[in-house]
């Protein structure tokens, strides 16, 4: 069974530093790949997600992803994070079906 | 468009007693998604619907849990009799046909058995 693995299970960052989130998956296929972010007490909003094409995939909030089909990868980055970026993080993966797997989440603190 | 509708938002509850968790969908979409949020094991899929149809119900914990979708735009997801363990957030998704997959996601139902 496919599964994605987010190593990075909590960052400490303080403003203005750069920022790179784990995330590889196990499917072997073509997949469909997402991030989305949980702001406090919030639901899950997508960030950003990759179909084909350009593997550097730009999503809102000046967040970009980078999809590594060798490395089976799919890492988020932004260049200087805010403290409003404090959240947590889900990398998930769809290989054609319906259903999302989920990775366990990397939870952010944005230091001011 | 309102987005995913889920009610309650907050439900509190004593040990043995059952618990009905509702949604709406997106109108349009046509694919239902329920998943349970703990600290313990992240966000779980606990079942999905295809033209209110359950296609994967694998993830559900056990029998005290079921989901219907009597039609596109209402489903629920009930708990008979609650445990302490059910404590999580209960999630609501929705994605229509020929988006890869891409869902949104309603606010959430905070749920405490007591």
């Amino acid at each position: 069974a496919q599964s994605v693995s987010q190593h990075n299970h909590h960052v400490i960052l303080s403003e203005a530093a750069s920022l790179e989130l784990g995330c590889n998956y196990s499917y072997g296929g073509t997949v469909n790949l997402f991030w989305y972010v949980q702001y406090p007490g919030q639901h899950l909003q997508l960030l950003l997600k990759y179909f084909s094409g350009d593997p550097l995939v730009k999503g809102i909030k000046g967040f970009e992803a980078e999809f590594i089909k060798s490395k089976f990868s799919f890492n988020l980055r932004k260049p200087s994070v805010q403290w409003s970026d404090t959240a947590e993080y889900f990398c998930a993966v769809n290989p054609g079906r319906r259903a999302l797997t989920f990775g366990s989440g990397t939870r952010l603190q944005v230091q001011p | 468009d309102a987005g995913v509708i889920q009610s309650p938002r907050h439900e509190v509850t004593e040990m043995g007693q059952e618990v009905t968790l509702r949604c709406k969908p997106i109108s349009g979409h046509n694919s239902l998604f329920w998943y349970r949020q703990t600290m313990m094991r992240g966000l779980e899929l606990l079942i999905y619907f295809n033209n209110n149809v359950p296609i994967d119900d694998s993830g559900m914990p056990e029998d005290r849990f079921s989901a219907k979708m009597p039609n596109a735009s209402f489903s629920t997801l009930k708990i008979q009799p609650s445990e302490p363990r059910d404590s999580a957030v209960y999630f609501c998704a929705s994605t229509q046909r020929g988006t890869s997959g891409l869902q949104f996601f309603g606010p959430g139902t905070r749920l405490t058995v007591l």
